[in-house]
């Protein structure tokens, strides 16, 4: 099956820095991909789709200006944590979606996030 | 609104033996897809099998089946033969065939123990 790489798989970090997760397709070219948080214990919460070359789709409530997403190419997407605080520790799961007769969403390995 | 409900957040089974996890979902959408995934301590997310809603074959895949009953809006995962490995938390997803982004909606999840 299809690859999806994040980076890095866990990051610890002071209150009011900011954060870049990458999520990268290895072997596929993906205009979709989507970005989830999980808590512990809990189900993926959808936090926005990205699609190559256009602005994110954020789902309510999430804050656009504090979750930046760029998908700059087909094969890579990137969540930027900015002015972090240790609310914002939590899980971080990329997504991205293979075109083809399923439309089938493939996984990263996810992004440990710790906020000091 | 499209819902996915997991009515068991916890279920435990005997290595060996048979278990099944329930699903059930709400949609107007006649044309969809409907998932198992898994997601192992490791937390990566791993598809176990996919059913398209216009088929009415049930889906396998070696040791995994499922029983879809549309009109029941119904739809669970057998597990046969249960091992160890099998342990992990398993999540039931519905995405429609249909709209650009075509986003997967999440049940709470099962957690599944395996007794040796």
């Amino acid at each position: 099956g299809a690859v999806v790489s994040q980076h890095p798989s866990r990051v610890i970090c002071k209150s009011g820095t900011s954060v870049k997760i990458e999520c990268r397709s290895l072997d596929f070219q993906a205009t979709t991909m989507f970005w989830y948080r999980q808590f512990p214990k809990q189900s993926l919460m959808l936090m926005a789709t990205s699609n190559e070359g256009s602005k994110a789709t954020y789902e309510q409530g999430v804050e656009k200006d504090k979750f930046l997403i760029n998908h700059a190419s087909l094969t890579l997407s990137t969540l930027t944590v900015t002015s972090a605080h240790p609310e914002d520790s939590s899980f971080y799961i990329c997504s991205a979606r293979e075109p083809g007769s399923y439309n089938e969403q493939f996984f990263g390995p996810g992004t440990r996030l710790t906020v000091l | 609104a499209q819902t996915v409900t997991q009515s068991q957040p916890e279920m435990s089974v005997q290595e060996a033996e048979t278990v099944t996890l329930s699903c059930t979902y709400d949609t107007s959408e006649s044309d969809y897809y409907l998932f198992w995934y898994k997601q192992p301590p490791s937390r990566q997310m791993i598809l176990v099998i996919r059913q398209e809603a216009y088929k009415q074959q049930n889906a396998t895949e070696n040791r995994f089946s499922v029983n879809f009953q549309k009109a029941a809006k119904s739809f669970s995962l057998k597990i046969s033969d249960s091992q160890l490995g099998d342990a992990a938390m398993y999540f039931c997803a519905y995405r429609p065939n249909t709209g650009n982004n075509r986003k997967l909606i999440w049940g709470l999840g099962t957690s599944l123990a395996v007794n040796p």
